[in-house]
């Protein structure tokens, strides 16, 4: 275990559910993250939270909606997804979102496979 | 634009063989170098980094990777692998400027057969 924990393991949902997804880290970690990992693709970082402040939205579709409510929680909400969004989504975390290398070391949970049909 | 390669989509190995995956990055100036491991079904592992020092870098399970500087290189070796290594290889790097922001290449899938 990687002290980075992500439910659910696996979502089905339709094109008008709305669903989220969590991730909580056990690190004492400040910075969070959101990717999606497609087949055949590289990772996509989509957003980055620094002591709960959104640092980075990468050009992410508003259907999309990322919440913070600390350091230690991380939420994906989901609506009016598209087929092309299945995909895993990937959780990580690091001590803080810096230049200084020591700290930038990310580490990963299992994700959540999502399927929309 | 940064970006990572990897060469390699998917590599079939006989155990005991010796492994070498590659890996460039586009960018000359300061960067951090990971290797992550994904097994199936399982959450990204870190294998190895580099920040700075020694360009051959240690890893866990018998990995190692080796920073070249004038090629743009990180590549993975292990000098005789397991069916166990069998799962995808990504190498990501921390390019100077970009905040900490992590850069992937589309990994390599490791298959080895025992």
């Amino acid at each position: 275990e990687t002290g980075v924990t992500q439910t659910p393991r696996h979502l089905v949902m339709g094109m008008t559910n709305k669903k989220s997804l969590k991730c909580e880290q056990h690190l004492g970690h400040n910075a969070m993250y959101w990717y999606k990992q497609s087949a055949k693709k590289p990772l996509e970082l989509m957003f980055v939270y620094n002591f709960k402040e959104q640092t980075e939205n990468n050009s992410v579709p508003s259907r999309f909606s990322p919440e913070c409510p600390n350091s230690s929680h991380l939420f994906l909400h989901l609506h009016t997804l598209q087929p092309e969004d299945s995909a895993l989504y990937l959780c990580a975390s690091s001590q803080e979102r810096v230049e200084v290398m020591a700290k930038n070391i990310q580490y990963f949970g299992a994700g959540t496979r999502l399927s929309v049909l | 634009a940064q970006s990572v390669s990897q060469h390699n989509h998917h590599v079939i190995l006989s155990e005991a063989a010796s492994l070498e995956l590659g890996c460039n990055y586009s960018y000359g100036g300061t960067v951090n170098l990971f290797w992550y491991v994904q097994y199936p079904g399982q959450h990204l592992q870190l294998l190895l980094k580099y920040f700075s020092g020694d360009p051959l870098v240690k890893g866990i399970k018998g990995f190692e990777a080796e920073f070249i500087k004038s090629k743009f290189s990180f590549n993975l070796r292990k000098p005789s692998v397991q069916w166990s290594d069998t799962a995808e290889y990504f190498c990501a790097v921390i390019f100077r400027g970009s905040q900490g922001n992590l850069i992937f290449g589309k990994g390599t899938k490791l298959s080895v057969k025992p």
